[in-house]
C-alpha cells in the first residue's frame, strides 16, 4: 500500500502571496488532517477533512483553507502569507475520524516566507 | 485550553539501558494516546498507540496509560543510538472532533 505523499517538499514564497500544498492520503484512508509545525514545537492542528467535509478546525485564521477530493486527497491553501507562516506543514491520513489505527504522516512541505 | 505536557529534555541514556519518556494531558475526555518519533527535519513516525489503562508492548517499546492520573509513558528497552530522536506524545478526544493535541516533544539522546 502506498503511504501519504505531499508536494512540494520545499517552497519559498514572498509575504502576501498565496500557496497551495497537496497531499495524497494512504490507500484505504478516508480522513485527512493538516498540521503546522514550527521549529522546536509540536505540530498544531489546522483542520481535518472526512469524506470531503471539514470536520474540525484548530485556532487558525480563515486565510487557511482546505479541500478534500473524492479520492480523499487534499489541499491546504494559505492566502496573504505572513512571515510567521514559515513552518513545516504536515498532512496525516487515517482510516477513520478517530484515528483508531493511528495517523500516517507524509514527509511534509517546508514553507519559507520571505 | 487542552494541553499535553512533556519534558523537553534532552534526556541522555546509555546504550542498552531503558529510556523512560513521560507525558501528561489535561483533558479527562481524551480517548486515544499516541507516541511518535521524529528525526530532525523529518515527519513524525508512529511508534505506538494505546486506548486502555495498563501496558501495551510492541517489541522494545512499551506504552503505559493511567487515565486516573492523566499520564502516559513510553519505555524503550535496550536503547540503541538509532533511537536518538524527539519523541512526541499526542492525544485526541471525541469532544474536540478527534483533533490531535501534541506535546512539544522530548529529545532523547542514546550515548554509545
Amino acid at each position: 500500500e502506498t503511504g501519504v505523499t505531499q508536494s512540494p517538499t520545499h517552497l519559498i514564497k514572498t509575504r502576501g502571496q498565496q500557496v497551495t500544498l497537496r497531499c495524497s492520503s494512504q490507500s484505504g484512508h478516508n480522513t485527512v488532517s493538516w498540521y503546522q509545525q514550527a521549529l522546536g514545537q509540536g505540530p498544531q492542528f489546522i483542520f481535518q477533512y472526512y469524506r470531503e467535509e471539514e470536520n474540525g478546525r484548530g485556532n487558525f485564521p480563515p486565510r487557511f483553507s482546505g479541500l478534500q477530493f473524492p479520492n480523499y486527497s487534499s489541499e491546504l491553501n494559505v492566502n496573504a502569507l505572513e512571515l510567521d507562516d514559515s513552518a513545516l506543514y504536515l498532512c496525516a491520513s487515517s482510516r477513520d475520524i478517530g484515528g483508531s489505527y493511528g495517523y500516517t504522516f507524509g514527509s511534509g512541505t517546508r514553507l519559507t516566507v520571505v | 485550553q487542552k494541553e499535553v505536557e512533556q519534558n523537553s529534555g534532552p534526556l541522555s541514556v546509555p546504550e542498552g539501558a531503558i529510556a523512560s519518556l513521560n507525558c501528561t494531558y489535561s483533558d479527562r475526555g481524551s480517548q486515544s494516546f499516541f507516541w511518535y518519533r521524529q528525526y530532525s527535519g523529518k515527519s513524525p513516525e508512529l511508534i505506538m498507540f494505546i486506548y486502555s489503562n495498563g501496558d501495551k508492548e510492541d517489541g522494545r517499546f512499551t506504552a503505559q496509560l493511567n487515565k486516573a492520573s492523566q499520564y502516559v509513558s513510553l519505555l524503550i528497552r535496550d536503547s540503541q543510538p538509532s533511537d536518538s530522536a524527539t519523541y512526541l506524545c499526542a492525544v485526541n478526544s471525541p469532544d474536540s472532533n478527534y483533533q490531535l493535541i501534541w506535546g512539544a516533544g522530548t529529545k532523547l539522546i542514546i550515548k554509545p
